[in-house]
């Protein structure tokens, strides 16, 4: 299985914009647009805030956006808010054998 | 509103074997592929299974083969995780979620259930 390489943590101050990049290794990562974005704060189950790479579920504010360049995919957080401080996953599903796979995780602090 | 409800948390020994449910909303196994998901004491989260309940078909990582089995009840809308030879290193909390299939398969995991805690000690 491939594996997803986010960097352990990012920080900002409040009303910044960060990036939380994710690289992946195959073939398939590069060629598809199937990343996923969640995030997690402590105690509670994963939300999803990306997926096909850009788009977002309804009620997901705008304040969040996914992009991909080559084999990297990346998270944006514009106008950061205290709330956002938690940790977030990428997430890819490969078609060929209908696996999943998760980068390590990112903890956002918010300075 | 919550569409996917887990089982509560289990406390089990080391060699034994745990099952965790997921009871979902609706007509949700026809519609959706529903994924295994499990995260050890803080650690990330680590991809288990999947069953596709319209077809009866599972498929697992390389990592569970042969310890895991992931079964649906489509009459009663719930999804199962057997998890079999439990060491120490397998507790974590173990959640369900699903993947939209209907009308077409759709990359990603749009809910979760609340999780489950199984932690295995002697």
């Amino acid at each position: 299985q491939s594996a997803l390489t986010q960097p352990a943590s990012v920080s900002g101050s409040p009303g910044q914009s960060i990036t939380v990049s994710c690289t992946g290794t195959t073939n398939d990562f590069g060629s598809y647009d199937l990343v996923s974005w969640y995030q997690q704060h402590p105690g509670k189950a994963p939300k999803v805030l990306i997926f096909e790479g850009l788009r977002r579920p309804s009620g997901v504010s705008t304040r969040f956006s996914g992009s991909k360049s080559g084999n990297t995919a990346s998270l944006t957080i514009s106008g950061l808010q205290p709330e956002d401080e938690a940790d977030y996953y990428c997430c890819f599903h490969h078609i060929s054998d209908k696996s999943v796979v998760f980068g390590g995780g990112t903890k956002v602090t918010v300075l | 509103q919550v569409q996917l409800v887990q089982s509560g948390p289990e406390v089990k020994k080391p060699g034994s074997s745990v099952k965790v449910s997921c009871k979902t909303s609706g007509d949700s196994l026809n519609s959706y592929t529903i994924i295994w998901v499990r995260q050890a004491p803080r650690q990330g989260l680590e991809w288990m299974g999947r069953i596709i309940p319209l077809l009866g078909v599972a498929n697992y990582a390389q990592k569970f083969q042969g310890r895991v089995t992931i079964t649906a009840d489509k009459s009663t809308g719930t999804a199962y995780m057997d998890l079999s030879g439990l060491r120490s290193e397998d507790t974590a909390v173990y959640y369900c979620a699903r993947e939209p299939v209907v009308p077409v398969v759709q990359y990603y995991l749009d809910s979760w259930g609340q999780g489950t805690l199984v932690t295995v000690s002697s």
